[in-house]
């Protein structure tokens, strides 16, 4: 059983472009959430979901920021018009229906320049 | 709103010592606390989880501590490892359907030959 796999480990964007992030959670895992980590602080938490539905994000900006977690393939954490201070390590994390241990992935490096 | 701090933000210790690293929680309704290991640029590796109904969980040289009604956990490190170098970060999860893990800061563990 393959762990939170992350995709791609470094992303590099110029200001203004944007950023897609994927998350793909354990297998039978139905629950995901994002962390964003900017250097020096602690993980912050931005937005969970399960298939299909938001259920709290309440830790995202309330703009340029969006995540989806469709019935098929992988969640995605998009940001629209990257600007520098987004640069930071973004992290997913999955759980099974009724589970409440959490399991990380290996995290998405971006740099805005 | 749940508020969790570790103490100490750094620490630096000769090779065999014996730590304690302290996480504190302001809302003592939890339902799991979890403590995983971070090294510089990488994921999160789980450490130990223990639910709110137990006291302590043991893995190897590591023993996790829980007092919910004070809002403490301990994690010792017996014989301290320059392997053990990272930064270690407490979480916990509140009921309430989402589980949703709020972490500490972190404590980096520095541990020398």
């Amino acid at each position: 059983n393959a762990g939170v796999m992350q995709n791609p480990r470094h992303l590099v964007r110029r200001r203004g472009q944007e950023a897609r992030l994927r998350c793909s959670p354990m297998k039978g895992h139905s629950h995901v959430y994002w962390y964003r980590q900017l250097p020096e602080e602690g993980l912050k938490f931005m937005v969970y979901l399960q298939k299909e539905n938001i259920i709290d994000e309440s830790g995202m900006p309330k703009e340029r920021f969006s995540a989806e977690f469709p019935k098929e393939g992988p969640s995605i954490l998009r940001i629209q018009q990257v600007v520098r201070g987004d640069s930071a390590a973004y992290f997913c994390a999955s759980s099974p229906i009724g589970g409440t241990e959490a399991f990380f992935g290996q995290g998405t490096r971006l740099t805005v320049v | 709103k749940q508020e969790v701090t570790q103490i100490p933000a750094a620490l630096s210790v000769p090779e065999g010592e014996n730590l304690v690293l302290n996480c504190s929680f302001t809302d003592s309704a939890i339902y799991n606390l979890q403590w995983f290991r971070q090294d510089p640029g990488k994921g999160l590796t789980s450490l130990l989880l223990i639910q709110s109904s137990q006291r302590e969980q043991t893995s190897g040289r590591l023993n996790a501590s829980l007092d919910k009604s004070s809002g403490r956990s301990t994690l010792y490190i017996a014989a301290s490892q320059p392997g053990d170098s990272a930064t270690y970060l407490c979480a916990v999860s509140a009921p309430g359907g989402s589980y949703i893990p709020t972490f500490g800061r972190g404590t980096s563990l520095i541990v020398h030959p």
